[in-house]
């Protein structure tokens, strides 16, 4: 069983479409997170979301609004794509606040043409 | 805010050994982390250490940490071309509620 899964794998989309990724963790965590990797591979923080209370990445547009329908999933939602939003978007886990490490999805390919 | 500064780029041969470094900014983070990263695939956790512990070494692995300097290495022995990957230094941001990532190293093990 796969701990922390994200779908799609893979998503190419044109610029103004609207876009959700998926992610879903079987750990029995409750925190969850957004990581977004860019083509230089450098890994920001998007959101963090424990027990219904999201905190905010300021510098993350708000274009993209993350969802948390239960303490397994925590989708993202992104409005408008913009090229610049062509990244490979992780999901993450942790019990607490991870004092033993979080557990990485395998991410999503967002393309944006 | 919190920064995390590795070094891009370590080749080294097989068989070798290979230490990455890496320097911190937030002396509050309570672990500091070593993430492995293959091509294609997500990160995964390699090791961690508490911050009260100079050293800790899992088989092939010693992590070293110097807290007054606020510097931390990963040192791979014997390394092999599977160690091949992007290795991440990390630590927990100031409100706990995040890690920090640095740039990330890229490790090339040549035969």
């Amino acid at each position: 069983d796969t701990a922390v899964s994200q779908t799609p794998k893979y998503l190419v989309t044109q610029m103004g479409n609207d876009k959700s990724i998926k992610c879903e963790q079987n750990l029995g965590h409750d925190t969850m997170y957004w990581y977004k990797q860019d083509s230089k591979k450098f890994l920001k923080i998007m959101f963090s979301y424990n027990n219904k209370e999201l905190i905010i990445n300021e510098t993350v547009p708000n274009r993209f609004s993350p969802k948390s329908p239960d303490k397994a999933h925590l989708n993202l939602h992104i409005n408008s794509l913009e090229l610049g939003d062509s990244a490979v978007y992780f999901c993450a886990s942790s019990q607490d606040k991870g004092s033993y490490g979080y557990t990485f999805g395998s991410g999503t390919r967002l393309t944006v043409v | 805010g919190e920064d995390v500064e590795q070094s891009l780029f370590l080749s080294v041969r097989e068989g070798d050994s290979s230490v990455i470094n890496c320097t911190y900014t937030d002396s509050s983070s309570t672990y500091l982390y070593w993430y492995k990263q293959e091509p294609g695939a997500g990160l995964q956790l390699l090791t961690y250490i508490f911050s009260n512990m100079d050293m800790k070494q899992d088989q092939r692995l010693t992590v070293l940490l110097n807290k007054k300097d606020k510097h931390l290495s990963l040192r791979i022995a014997d390394t092999q071309t599977g160690d091949s990957a992007i290795y991440f230094c990390a630590e927990t941001n100031q409100a706990g509620t995040a890690l920090i990532f640095g740039k990330g190293t890229t490790l090339s093990v040549s035969s």
